[in-house]
């Protein structure tokens, strides 16, 4: 049972334009929404949360957008920079203990 | 540097072995949590700690795991009799208060390879 999905896979993007990256999720129990970036061999880097009294939350390149009736969310970055290649987890929460992940998309940004 | 630290990084074990892992988390925070990774997905939830106390385990978190956090500062985390199923990417994350909006920080993983 994914309750957190991110359908893409993969996402190739240019340097200096817009990368959208979508997270659909199920479970209306959810409150709070993390985007994560990861490297390999590292372990996920925290980028920007959003919870659901908000629709939008930015910090600098990196906004995300919550829609609540349709349980989804994106995280759009602009301009994309090269080393914004990572593989990025949508991640969400019914309560501080513990966070439901997606599967990751892998942003590959094209100089 | 003030960031969670997991020991070892990679670990290498036979079928039928004990492996145990350590987290040390961001100074003060004080809740612990360990979730692991496997290839192609997101990390999953295993167990977490509020202080010492261990309120919530998965259910993957069969018999042969046991995590620890004595003092409420560092962890360990057990796996008995290892198995190849057991393979992965074993993450640890701590946040300051378990407030809602707590974000949780990750260390980088132990990845372990079961053979």
């Amino acid at each position: 049972d994914q309750q957190v999905k991110q359908n893409s896979p993969s996402l190739s993007v240019q340097e200096g334009r817009i990368s959208i990256l979508n997270c659909d999720y199920t479970n209306s129990m959810f409150d709070y929404f993390l985007w994560y970036k990861k490297y390999p061999a590292e372990g996920p880097t925290f980028l920007i949360s959003i919870s659901s009294i908000k629709d939008k939350n930015e910090d600098g390149r990196f906004t995300v957008f919550l829609n609540k009736s349709a349980k989804h969310l994106s995280l759009h970055i602009v301009p994309s920079q090269p080393g914004d290649s990572a593989v990025y987890f949508c991640a969400a929460s019914a309560s501080p203990e513990k966070l439901t992940f997606g599967t990751g998309t892998r942003l590959t940004i094209i100089p | 540097d003030t960031g969670v630290s997991q020991d070892p990084r990679h670990k290498i074990t036979k079928r039928g072995q004990n492996v145990t892992f350590r987290c040390d988390p961001i100074s003060e925070h004080n809740r612990l949590y360990w979730y692991r990774q496997t290839l192609g997905q997101g990390p999953e939830f295993l167990t977490y700690f509020q202080n010492e106390a261990q309120l919530e385990k998965s259910r993957l978190l069969s018999d042969r795991f046991s995590a620890e956090r004595p003092k409420g500062s560092f962890s360990t985390l057990e796996i008995q009799r290892t198995e190849q199923g057991d393979s992965a990417m074993y993450l640890c994350a701590s946040s300051p208060r378990g407030d809602f909006t707590d974000t949780q920080y990750f260390g980088p993983g132990t990845r372990l390879t079961v053979l």
